[in-house]
């Protein structure tokens, strides 16, 4: 089965305690991205990968970290967690555009976040 | 002025009408055009995307797009309660970015 699968679903951490969410796809995908939700802003993205070894920030990078070493994977890192992380974080992945199959981007299931 | 916009609802109506979503957007250069549904607690699904103006129906969903007055709308017909989600509208711009708007709630009552 396609999908993105991302771990943990919840996590609940104080601040300043480095912590990692994974994601990862079996769907081959170049692009991969990590968003966060947050009630009245919307989606949000925060870091994107073209392929591995290619990451680039996108609007709201600051306080995380990616790496894109295997195409498959492309964990988040919040090297210092603060309170004003707390949030639902996505990560997605999608293939390269085609007329057929449009600009389609798969979601994880979501990681719910709580920094204390 | 955000790049994209959408009434945030809760937009509400009876079961087995018609449900009708706008969202409008800044970049005139976009080209694609892209409807998620996000049930409350679970990651945004797609349900439609556009490129060209006009319509676009699949089932009960048709999207509808005006380049020259910069808005897409998403029609639910016939509305059912598990239609009830935010629907987010998703647009990638001239520079090929995805910007999402904040969503709009819909809730469809038996």
């Amino acid at each position: 089965e396609a999908q993105v699968t991302q771990n943990p679903r919840y996590l609940i951490t104080v601040t300043g305690k480095k912590l990692t969410v994974t994601c990862s796809q079996n769907m081959n995908h170049e692009y991969m991205s990590w968003y966060r939700q947050d009630p009245g802003l919307g989606l949000r993205q925060i870091y994107y990968s073209m392929n591995v070894e290619v990451t680039d920030k996108g609007d709201v990078p600051e306080g995380y970290k990616v790496s894109r070493k295997e195409k498959r994977n492309f964990p988040l890192i919040l090297e210092s967690p603060s309170p004003n992380q707390t949030s639902l974080y996505f990560c997605a992945s999608k293939r390269r555009q085609t007329p057929l199959t449009g600009d389609i981007q798969y979601f994880g299931a979501g990681t719910r976040l709580s920094v204390l | 002025q955000k790049e994209v916009e959408q009434n945030s609802g809760p937009l509400s109506v009876p079961e087995g009408a018609i449900a009708s979503l706008n969202c409008t957007y800044s970049d005139r250069g976009s080209q694609s055009f892209f409807w998620y549904r996000q049930y409350s607690g679970k990651s945004p699904e797609l349900i439609m995307f556009i490129y060209s103006n006009g319509d676009k129906e699949d089932g009960r969903f048709t999207a509808q797009l005006n380049k020259a007055s910069q808005y897409v709308s998403l029609l639910i017909r016939d509305s059912q309660p598990s239609d009830s989600a935010t629907y987010l509208c998703a647009v990638r711009n001239q520079g090929g970015k995805l910007i999402f708007g904040q969503g709009t709630e819909l809730s469809v009552k038996p």
